[in-house]
């Protein structure tokens, strides 16, 4: 499937280290999403852009910035992360923000040692 | 905010034989229910969806069905097959101003043994 890509697709990184992971959307929606994936937890909405501006920040840790240069395109920058931020980040996009079918990307499998 | 539950957590079933997986949610605003399939190392996958003014929706061997009244909805999945195997996630979205936000279920891991 090529609807929603993400890169990199697996990440290793030290606690001091600066990274960013990409997504990047061909479906012509407009809103974009950030989720954290942990084992043994429910899915968790981190942020939701729509038209490119962000509606949602679910009380994520500021060491997580987000960034939406436009609608196809959503960047999630990583510094001075923790152990317990390993976990599997997906992206996902919709048509719009008012419940429509969210497609995943998929994912980015982080460590973080 | 919203709250969803979902059981059980694991499920085991013989081959040819129904699967049910049950969700109950919290916020009476909600008004869009999708389920998720995830294989393993794979992405999420829609495989059904309903909308509150409907109480139930089928496709082929899978259906859901919605009860307003009680928040809950469940997934069926009749004749199951091994390919079926799988967590499947149940959703419901936040209703008022966050129609976008999606809050997911903690997930049932699906096992069907030949």
């Amino acid at each position: 499937e090529t609807g929603v890509t993400q890169t990199p697709r697996h990440l290793v990184m030290g606690m001091t280290n600066k990274k960013s992971l990409k997504c990047e959307q061909h479906l012509g929606h407009n809103a974009m999403y950030w989720y954290k994936q942990s084992a043994k937890k429910p899915l968790e909405l981190m942020f939701v852009y729509n038209f490119k501006e962000q509606t949602e920040n679910n009380s994520v840790p500021s060491r997580f910035s987000p960034e939406c240069p436009n609608s196809s395109h959503l960047f999630l920058h990583l510094h001075t992360l923790q152990p317990e931020d390993s976990a599997l980040y997906l992206c996902a996009s919709s048509q719009d923000w008012i419940g429509e079918t969210q497609y995943f990307g998929p994912g980015t499998r982080l460590l973080v040692l | 905010g919203e709250n969803v539950e979902q059981h059980p957590s694991t499920l085991s079933v013989q081959e040819g034989d129904s699967a049910v997986i049950k969700c109950t949610y919290s916020d009476s605003a909600s008004n869009y229910f999708p389920w998720y399939k995830q294989e393993l190392g794979k992405r999420p996958q829609l495989i059904i969806d309903i909308r509150s003014n409907v109480g139930e929706k089928k496709d082929q061997r899978i259906a859901v069905t919605l009860n307003k009244t009680a928040k809950h909805f469940s997934l069926h999945i009749t004749e199951t097959q091994p390919e079926d195997s799988a967590v499947y996630f149940c959703a419901a979205n936040t209703g008022g101003t966050s129609y976008g936000k999606l809050t997911f279920g903690q997930g049932t891991i699906l096992t069907v043994h030949p």
